[in-house]
Parts: structure tokens; sequence; C-alpha cells
């Protein structure tokens, strides 16, 4: 079984608005990613985790905030989102970090739209 | 910086053809390959990876090829099918301080005419 879930599917906020990206895997990996894809653009990434703690992060603006409560469970808190932060997001899993382990396993997406 | 590119953004074949789709990369440290595909509407799904010390990995209708002297990593799917139309990626992995981190490279629109 390699399924990463996400939910919403879909997502449409305002400006003022704070919501939250939902992934989930029960595979047992314990490094999961979260990145974002611009239209027939390729994956960027945001965010790793690694054992629940937060490995990387390339550069993201604060108004995205990720969260690990548990090995199987990977948040993106949003808040004060602008127009250009709509993509769809994706959530991503691996056994681990290290060489050998490192394959990534991408879920659905959330679609999200800032009005 | 280091970058990730395909030579043909897009790539069109008839059922039953074999498809060829080539990715260049430059950043001479990375270690491990993967190609996905992406269906419209979808997550990238994995397809086959290689590593840096291999320069050949075969699936289901599916082989990979490494070239790490001239930096290139090709995705052949033999007896392409209406099904495999998407947009494929080729994405590297760097050792050291990028670990985990996968750069991805523009994508191929591949189109399968029945």
């Amino acid at each position: 079984d390699t399924e990463v879930t996400q939910t919403p599917k879909h997502l449409v906020m305002g400006m003022t608005n704070k919501k939250s990206l939902k992934c989930e895997q029960h595979m047992g990996h314990r490094a999961m990613y979260w990145y974002k894809q611009k239209a027939k653009k390729p994956p960027e990434l945001m965010f790793v985790y690694s054992y629940e703690k937060l490995s990387i992060n390339e550069s993201v603006p604060s108004r995205f905030s990720p969260e690990c409560p548990n090995s199987s469970l990977l948040n993106l808190h949003l808040h004060a989102l602008q127009p250009e932060d709509s993509a769809l997001y994706l959530c991503a899993s691996s056994q681990a970090l290290f060489r050998g382990l490192e394959t990534q396993y991408f879920g659905p997406g959330t679609r999200l739209l800032v009005l | 910086g280091e970058s990730v590119g395909l030579h043909l953004p897009t790539l069109s074949v008839q059922e039953g053809d074999n498809s060829i789709i080539n990715c260049a990369y430059s950043n001479s440290a990375s270690d491990y390959f993967i190609w996905y595909k992406q269906e419209s509407g979808k997550g990238p799904q994995f397809i086959i990876d290689i590593r840096s010390n291999m320069d050949k990995r075969q699936g289901q209708r599916v082989t990979v090829l490494l070239n790490k002297t001239v930096k290139h990593l090709s995705l052949q799917i033999a007896a392409t099918q209406p099904g495999d139309s998407a947009v494929y990626f080729c994405a590297e992995k760097a050792g050291g301080t990028s670990y985990g981190k996968l750069t991805f490279g523009q994508g191929t629109i591949l189109t399968v005419h029945p």
C-alpha cells in the first residue's frame, strides 16, 4: 500500500480566512513533505519533516505553518494568504530521509483557490 | 544554480509505439533519480527510480537509463497505451545537506493517439 490521502480535495478561501490542509499516511513512513505546484509547472518543495521534526523549510512565507502532530499526520495551516498562493498543494511521504529509503509517494493534492 | 531539465516539452505517439522521454541534469552530486507520471487533476505517481551506481533499470513496460558521463536520464515506455497519456517528470536528489529534497524537471506532456 502506497497511499497518501489529503483533505480537502478543493478549498476556496478569502485572504482573511484561516484554514488547514490535512495529509495522512499509514505506511509507517517517518518522513513527510509539503509541495506547492502551480499550473503547468513542476512541484516545488516547501517543507520536510523527519521523525515529526521540521528538517527543511525552503524559505516559505510565515503565512504557511506546517505541523506534524504524529508520525501519520501532517497539517499545513494557512492564514492571510494571497491570490498568488492559489495552487495544488501536494503531500508526500517516504520511509525516511536516509539513502535507500527516500522514495517519495504523493497524495492526490488539495487544489486551493484564494480570492 | 543546479537544475534538472527536459529536452522536449511535448511528445505525441501512436498507440503501440515505444516512447522515449529525456531529461538532462546538471548536478553531478545527484545520486538518486525518479520518474513520476502525473495525470490531470492527480498527484505525481511513482513510476521507476534509479541510483547513480546503476545505468539501467527495468520495470513493467518501462526502462530508465542513466548516463552519468553526459548527465542524461531517459524513460522508455514500451507499447505505449492511451492510459499512458500524462505529464512525466524526472526528479533528482542530491546527497549531503540537500537530503530529502527532490528537484523536479519541467515535465514532458505525453499524448498517445489511439
